[in-house]
């Protein structure tokens, strides 16, 4: 059973667009992830969230923790080709375990 | 470096070898975990380890079994692989289970079983 949805599963758009990839569960998770990963690599961490209704920005980048805690988004500004990769949301909702999203594959054209 | 390594990176078998997939890090970590990850099923916990001889089922044991008998070791074991086996793995580590600690991701191994 798949407790995280991330949608959109896929993104194709060209450079300098914005773009919101969301990640939903109906789990309350102690706390969040975002993870980046490129073809023939693992994951790499992004941002973490851990309080509800909390916003981190990494440059162009702007993650949001639902004040709920069970939802999430990363918004990206003025998207650029490097971009392109793999995002995967990941909860923990116990001190043990960690759900991952099936990703958005996103890509940005030049 | 800190990093997690994985080995061997590809692998093409057949139904019912058994093989080991070894995963080590060198950051000292106490928490280690193996993932399958399957097209729009994303990334699935099969086992993890909170420390030395500490191991648990993820959400897809079935079919595989760990060992953590060192700290910067933890192996995954197919005793009698099949095709439905066929899969993207992943190692990770991280400091400790708890809070938002960092995962950190070996590069991967490719299994194929025909």
């Amino acid at each position: 059973t798949q407790l995280l949805e991330q949608s959109p599963q896929f993104l194709s758009i060209q450079e300098g667009e914005n773009l919101t990839v969301y990640c939903n569960s109906s789990s309350v998770f102690s706390s969040l992830q975002w993870y980046r990963q490129e073809p023939g690599e693992g994951p790499v961490l992004l941002v973490t969230v851990v309080t509800g209704g909390e916003v981190k920005k990494l440059k162009r980048l702007t993650f949001q923790f639902g004040d709920a805690r069970k939802d999430s988004s990363l918004h990206i500004t003025a998207a650029q080709p490097g971009d392109t990769g793999l995002y995967l949301c990941a909860g923990r909702y116990n001190n043990n375990d960690m759900r991952f999203g099936a990703g958005t594959r996103l890509t940005v054209k030049p | 470096e800190a990093q997690v390594t994985q080995n061997p990176r590809y692998l093409i078998t057949v139904t019912g070898k058994k093989l080991t997939v070894t995963c080590s890090q060198n950051m000292n970590h106490e928490y280690m975990s193996w993932y399958r990850q399957d097209p729009g099923l994303g990334l699935r916990q099969i086992y993890y380890s909170m420390n030395v001889e500490v191991t648990d089922k993820g959400d897809v044991p079935e079919g595989y079994k760990v060992s953590r008998k060192e700290k910067r070791n933890f192996p995954l074991i197919l005793e009698s692989p099949s095709p439905n086996q066929t899969s993207l793995y992943f190692c990770a580590s991280s400091l400790a289970a708890s809070g938002g600690m960092e995962q950190y991701f070996g590069p991967g191994t490719r299994l194929t079983v025909t």
